[in-house]
This record gives structure tokens, sequence and C-alpha cells, in this order.
């Protein structure tokens, strides 16, 4: 099956600092999505995005869907950024539209 | 914010004892969720329900059974709860599974330890 990797997996940065980060996926895909989960454990969602751009605020995120990648931008950080954000995609070839989830890229920023 | 609630949000139990989960939404969507999530294995799907009294299995639906008597509704029961049940669980909907409109929202979670 489809195989998601995010990297870095942990990453710490001062308020105010950017951030990236990456998504890679093993197979074409019709769905990718990126959430944050916050220090209290909610799961939001951030971008429903399997191909091109899109941005909301200090947050964007692009898919390029030919290099098989996704990347999570974060501009002038703030401590409420901390969390841990997952990517989380639907093989083309899954007639199921099983949803694989990455392992998350835990961040922290600090004030 | 999606209208999803799951009750309870904390709940201990004994081992051996029946253990509900509830899903409420009122987003009408048709595509509703359980996932579990625990250190080490992220978020991993249970059940799904594609409609009223439609469901199917995730990959860890073994010691889970899921009810769907009304759109608004979706049921987690744990016939006889396990040690190993103890875990953060979610709820999700989504207006479909198809590629454009897969947007995938969660409940609050609930905290299950069984003891």
């Amino acid at each position: 099956g489809i195989q998601v990797e995010q990297s870095p997996p942990d990453l710490i940065l001062q308020e105010g600092a950017n951030s990236t980060l990456r998504c890679n996926f093993s197979d074409s895909v019709n769905n990718l999505q990126w959430f944050h989960q916050n220090p209290w454990g909610q799961l939001i969602n951030l971008f429903y995005i399997p191909s091109g751009t899109k941005q909301n605020g200090r947050l964007s995120a692009t898919t390029v869907a030919t290099e098989r990648y996704s990347l999570l931008y974060i501009s002038s950080s703030q401590t409420t950024d901390s969390g841990v954000y997952f990517c989380a995609v639907t093989s083309l070839m899954d007639s199921n539209y099983q949803l694989i989830w990455g392992a998350g890229t835990k961040l922290i920023i600090k004030p | 914010d999606a209208g999803i609630t799951q009750s309870p949000r904390h709940k201990v139990t004994e081992t051996g004892t029946p253990v509900t989960l509830r899903c409420h939404q009122t987003e009408n969507h048709r595509y509703m969720y359980w996932y579990r999530q625990d250190p080490g294995h992220g978020l991993r799907l249970i059940h799904y329900s594609y409609g009223v009294k439609d469901t199917d299995k995730g990959e860890v639906s073994d010691g889970y059974s899921v009810s769907r008597s009304k759109t608004e509704d979706f049921l987690l029961t744990l016939e006889s709860a396990t040690s190993s049940q103890t875990s953060v669980y979610f709820c999700a909907i989504s207006e479909s599974r198809a590629a454009n409109t897969g947007e995938l929202f969660f409940g609050e979670g609930s905290r299950l330890t069984v003891l």
C-alpha cells in the first residue's frame, strides 16, 4: 500500500521563525489533508490539498502531485502553533478511499 | 467548526465491562468514522459508516462494534473492555469519500482508561 513519510519528526523553533514541514508519499493520490493536533489533543483540519497551493493566514500548503510530496509552511510562528502536524492521503488506486496517515511532525514553538 | 460532539469525554472502567462511546453530528454528513490514537501508532481506523445502518470495518476492528440508527449518531461499543483498549478515541465525519469532497473533521476525542 501507499507509504506516507513526514519530515522532520521533531522541530523546535523560536517564536517568530518560519518553518516548512514535508510529506512524501509513494503513490499517486486523490486526497491529501493536513491536520494540526494541539497540545490538548484536538485535531483540526488545516488544508484539503490533493494538488496546487492554498493559503490560510500564516499557513500555506503546496502539493506537487506529480513529484509526490506536499509542503506545509508556517510563517511567523506563534506558541499556539505548537503541536503535531499530520499529513494523510488516499491512494488513487484505493477504491475504498482509505485514508493513510503519516507519523507526524512534532513542532514546539518557544516564546 | 464542524458540529461534532463526543460523549463521554473521559471514562475509567474495569476490564470486562461494556462501554459505549457516542458521536453526534449536526452537519448531516453521510460518512462517520471511529479512530483510536495510541503513542507509536498514530491514528488507526476502527469502523466507519456510509449511511444509516451501513457500516464497515477498519484496520483495528476486533473487539469493537458500531451502530448507526440515525444520520447524526454513531455509537462505538466495546462489549467487554480490555486494558489494550485504553486509548483516545476520535470520531470524525466527512461529506463523502470521493476525491473532491472527502475532507475530514474530528470531534474532541474521548479518553478511555480500562483498569
